[in-house]
């Protein structure tokens, strides 16, 4: 069982818009705690997508955003492409384990 | 460009003990936090250890509290992992990563390909 929370998939047609959601508590989210996104292709290592709730670093486009309401998080991909079908995790710090925290992952097809 | 590269790994027999290496190149590894990351194949991301720049803060989860020990060498680039005690439940992807943190952000912005610790009899 996950600290953070993610449902185990989701799916959308290429051109659609898609969000994976990632809920925690006041201990990490909730105690404003940054929530980061990582994206792990088949076979690869992770990938950061979003830093700080809503960042990006440079060079992941503009199609991933994220958003932050209370103790969730929140990822959307927005004209949805065959390569983007992966595994996207959340992560944040937790004071109450006093480390790194992540949630249990989301596969996204791309139908 | 910024490279990290995991050693060390193998197949290992229970109670046994396996020590990781990760070789950082391409920035100023003394400046950042370290963090050892493991994955058990076709399972998500677990947190293993994290350790600061200058070694002062030194984080377990509490799965390997005890048994494992984050360590590193300014000087030769180096991040370590050494595992003691091993169990079946240890074999994973091992990954090294470079940490960011900004006030209460912690994430990691650059991984290694990982090294394979296998433990059986």
């Amino acid at each position: 069982q996950s600290v953070l929370t993610q449902p185990p998939s989701v799916s959308g047609a290429p051109g659609q818009r898609v969000t994976i959601s990632c809920t925690g508590s006041r201990s990490n989210i909730g105690a404003g705690y940054g929530a980061h996104w990582y994206q792990q292709l088949p076979g690869t290592a992770p990938k950061l997508l979003i830093y700080g709730d809503t960042s990006r670093p440079s060079g992941v486009p503009d199609r991933f955003s994220g958003s932050k309401s209370g103790t969730s998080v929140s990822l959307a991909i927005t004209g949805l492409q065959a390569e983007d079908e992966a595994d996207y995790y959340c992560q944040s710090y937790d004071s109450s384990l006093s480390g790194v925290v992540f949630g249990g992952g989301t596969k996204l097809t791309v139908l | 460009e910024v490279q990290l590269v995991e050693s060390g790994g193998g197949f290992v027999q229970p109670g046994r003990s396996l020590r990781l290496s990760c070789a950082a190149s391409g920035f100023t590894f003394d400046e950042y936090d370290m963090y050892w990351v493991r994955q058990v194949p076709g399972k998500g991301l677990e947190w293993v250890s994290s350790l600061s720049w200058n070694s002062v803060k030194k984080d377990y989860a509490d799965s390997v509290k005890g048994r494992f020990t984050i360590s590193r060498d300014n000087a030769k680039n180096s991040l370590y992992l050494q595992m003691n005690s091993l169990r079946a439940e240890d074999t994973a992807l091992y990954f090294c990563a470079r940490g960011a943190t900004f006030s209460l952000d912690y994430y990691m912005d650059a991984w290694g390909k990982g090294t394979t610790v296998t433990v059986s009899s």
